[in-house]
């Protein structure tokens, strides 16, 4: 089976970095990838890693390990509207089919 | 943004009902995916339709099918529906079939559907 884990909440204060963790054991890896999603909103896509090492992207960075099916997510200056959910995904098959994790929702105070 | 469209937004509905949701990829996209997310399961990948054809398939039911049409617009059909399928049923779009490029989805903004 496909198993993709998270922390379900974290909080974190406005201003600061914050590292969002995401491990997964699943039967195929075509990439790793991760989403933001406001409630109720449709996900927004943030970064994509199908090698191991750092992507970064503005603000944002994402991490992988493939070797220790592991991936981070780093957000730096948080502002309040980076309050949302955050959805890790792993690509499966030919990458296109991406198995989500539950989400992460990351709550900014000031 | 995203380009993505879905219609309707919002559909209210009885038990034992059918309805038709329609998705309208990016332009120049070719893939599109249905995925559902209710609050107890998260995001589920459905099925995928690239240039017309079933290409990949996830956890989709047998009372649910789906099909992609010629000008690349698809349509996901559910039938005899139960309470437990009141979810948000999101669409998205990507340019190819997959997938050794970083070609991400895109999401449109999903529709709500509620069984009463």
């Amino acid at each position: 089976g496909q198993n993709i884990d998270q922390p379900t909440e974290m909080t974190a204060t406005e201003g600061a970095i914050v590292q969002i963790n995401c491990t997964y054991q699943t039967s195929g890896f075509n990439g790793l990838f991760w989403y933001q999603q406001h409630a109720g909103e449709a996900p927004t896509f943030l970064s994509y890693n199908v090698l191991d090492g750092l992507e970064e992207k503005g603000r944002f960075s994402s991490f992988l390990s493939r070797s220790k099916g592991y991936s981070y997510l780093l957000l730096k200056e948080l502002q309040m509207k980076d309050s949302a959910s955050y959805l890790c995904a792993v690509g499966m098959e030919y990458g296109n089919k991406l198995v989500f994790g539950a989400g992460t929702i990351l709550r900014v105070k000031s | 943004d995203s380009g993505v469209t879905q219609t309707p937004k919002h559909l209210i509905t009885a038990t034992g009902q059918r309805v038709t949701l329609r998705c309208s990829p990016r332009s120049g996209d070719l893939s599109v995916y249905w995925y559902q997310q209710s609050l107890d399961q998260g995001l589920q990948f459905l099925i995928q339709y690239y240039n017309g054809e079933e290409r990949a398939k996830g956890n989709i039911l047998e009372r649910f099918s789906a099909q992609q049409f010629p000008d690349l617009h698809s349509e996901l059909n559910l039938s005899s529906l139960e309470l437990g399928d009141s979810a948000l049923y999101f669409c998205a779009s990507s340019v190819g079939q997959g997938t050794y490029s970083n070609q991400p989805q895109h999401f449109g903004d999903g529709t709500r559907l509620s069984i009463l």
